[in-house]
């Protein structure tokens, strides 16, 4: 089947706008993640979701980050009022299992530039 | 904080050579050590991993090496081909909240001349 389905793939926004970005996971996947991945970095942690259930959200770097799935499928990471310091990769991950072990599927990612 | 350290951050390495990039740790309740291969333009891919009870673990022409009592680890890349041409990450991770979380390294370009 499908892998992760990111969208979308870029988005350039004017500093103050407020930006979604979906994440369709693999289906049956009951684990989410998003992360951030600036220019040159590696992937830095935001949070997760088992089903709809957000249970970690320690690394949204601000109150104007908010992710939501609803229906323990599809999610959307939201930022409002978007600075020049989050232009970024948006990466979505999903796993089928909860728990050790289980391989992240990485999608492709959303690349934000804030102007 | 930085709790997983990369190097070298670029390397180039010709074809046939072998391929070596590090990793060290701080937390000591890391139990879950992958290594992840990125493209340009496209998102990480799981490449091998290894968890601390063993020190090695080998996958065709990719080996990890673990030291558990140096708080390090490596990826070994035997008969590197321009294929392998890319950026590496290594990972580590605790359980949190039911969730393997993973902590990334700064990342590894690798160029393999042909």
């Amino acid at each position: 089947g499908a892998g992760v389905s990111q969208s979308p793939r870029y988005k350039v926004a004017k500093r103050g706008q407020d930006v979604a970005l979906r994440c369709d996971p693999i289906s049956g996947h009951v684990s989410l993640f998003w992360y951030q991945q600036a220019l040159g970095q590696g992937p830095e942690f935001l949070t997760y979701f088992q089903n709809e259930a957000q249970l970690d959200k320690s690394g949204l770097p601000s109150d104007r980050f908010f992710a939501e799935r609803p229906e323990g499928s599809v999610s959307t990471l939201k930022i409002q009022r978007t600075q020049q310091e989050d232009s970024a990769v948006y990466l979505c991950a999903s796993t089928y299992r909860w728990g050790p072990g289980g391989e992240l599927f990485f999608g492709e990612g959303s690349r934000l530039t804030v102007l | 904080q930085q709790q997983v350290k990369q190097s070298p951050q670029s390397l180039i390495v010709q074809k046939g050579g072998i391929s070596i990039i590090n990793c060290a740790y701080e937390n000591t309740a890391f139990d879950y050590f992958p290594w992840y291969q990125q493209f340009p333009g496209k998102g990480p891919a799981l490449l091998i991993a290894i968890r601390p009870d063993v020190s090695e673990k080998k996958e065709g022409r990719f080996t990890i090496s673990f030291n558990k009592s140096a708080k390090q680890f490596s990826l070994h890349i035997m008969d590197s081909q321009p294929g392998d041409s890319a950026t590496y990450f290594c990972a580590a991770s605790t359980l949190s909240a039911g969730a393997q979380k993973l902590v990334f390294g700064q990342g590894t370009r690798l160029t393999i001349n042909p």
